[in-house]
């Protein structure tokens, strides 16, 4: 079955950017029909959506968090990756990788495989 | 800002039937978006629990079953087990967000 697995570093300076990858296994991001997400827990708090990608390229950012998110695919790697710019205190959290599942369009959209989570703090 | 509103916490005694409420606006529920529900248990990822208002995916216990009317959707759990404490988070596409938004989350104690 296809299961999902996110890697990086632990800890990130301010000001630096977060970089996570998460790998695909069990299945192909290229073979279409999902788009893949990003999306946090800070530290005892509820779920904040990042963003998402499809296998193309096309992705959609939440507009909360302005132009620092920058999400990619690697399809050769059956893996997409997460660049966050600009890190604060305010970025440590729990991110998670997921896949989407839904309908044609956005609005039904939900989460239907997620990874393990990687924690990420930042501080110098 | 947009949000979709649970209780912080809920408790139940094992065998008895707990709801959770979801209470969004007409950016998000009340606009006829699809309410999921996700179920996270201590320390691990969460895990889908009701999509699509009502269905559950294969594997989760016909204890649950959701709904939705207006600008709000509950969950319910019955027949209430220990393995049943968990965070619980609704979740909706926003209009206003233009993407997905989750509840603050409900924590479930099983008495």
């Amino acid at each position: 079955q296809v299961q999902l697995q996110e890697s990086g570093p632990g800890l990130v300076k301010p000001s630096q950017t977060l970089s996570l990858t998460c790998t695909v296994s069990g299945g192909s991001i290229s073979s279409g029909g999902y788009f893949w997400s990003w999306i946090r827990q800070h530290p005892g708090k509820g779920l904040e959506w990042i963003g998402y990608i499809y296998y193309s390229g096309s992705t959609y950012n939440n507009p909360s968090l302005k132009s620092r998110p920058t999400i990619s695919v690697d399809t050769s790697k059956n893996q997409f990756s997460l660049k966050l710019s600009s890190v604060t205190a305010a970025d440590t959290a729990v991110y998670y990788c997921a896949r989407v599942s839904g309908r044609g369009n956005p609005y039904d959209w939900y989460f239907d495989l997620w990874g393990r989570g990687s924690l990420v703090t930042v501080s110098s | 800002q947009s949000v979709l509103t649970q209780p912080p916490s809920v408790s139940g005694a094992p065998g008895q039937r707990v709801t959770i409420s979801c209470t969004g606006s007409s950016s998000n529920i009340g606009a006829g978006y699809d309410v999921h529900w996700y179920q996270q248990l201590p320390g691990t990822a969460p895990k889908l629990l009701i999509y699509g208002n009502s269905n559950r995916p294969s594997g989760v216990p016909d204890r649950f079953s959701a709904s939705k009317s207006g600008t709000s959707a509950s969950l319910a759990i019955t027949g209430l087990q220990a393995e049943d404490e968990a965070d619980y988070y609704c979740q909706s596409y926003d209009s206003s967000l233009s993407g997905p938004l989750f509840g603050g989350g409900t924590k479930l104690t099983v008495l």
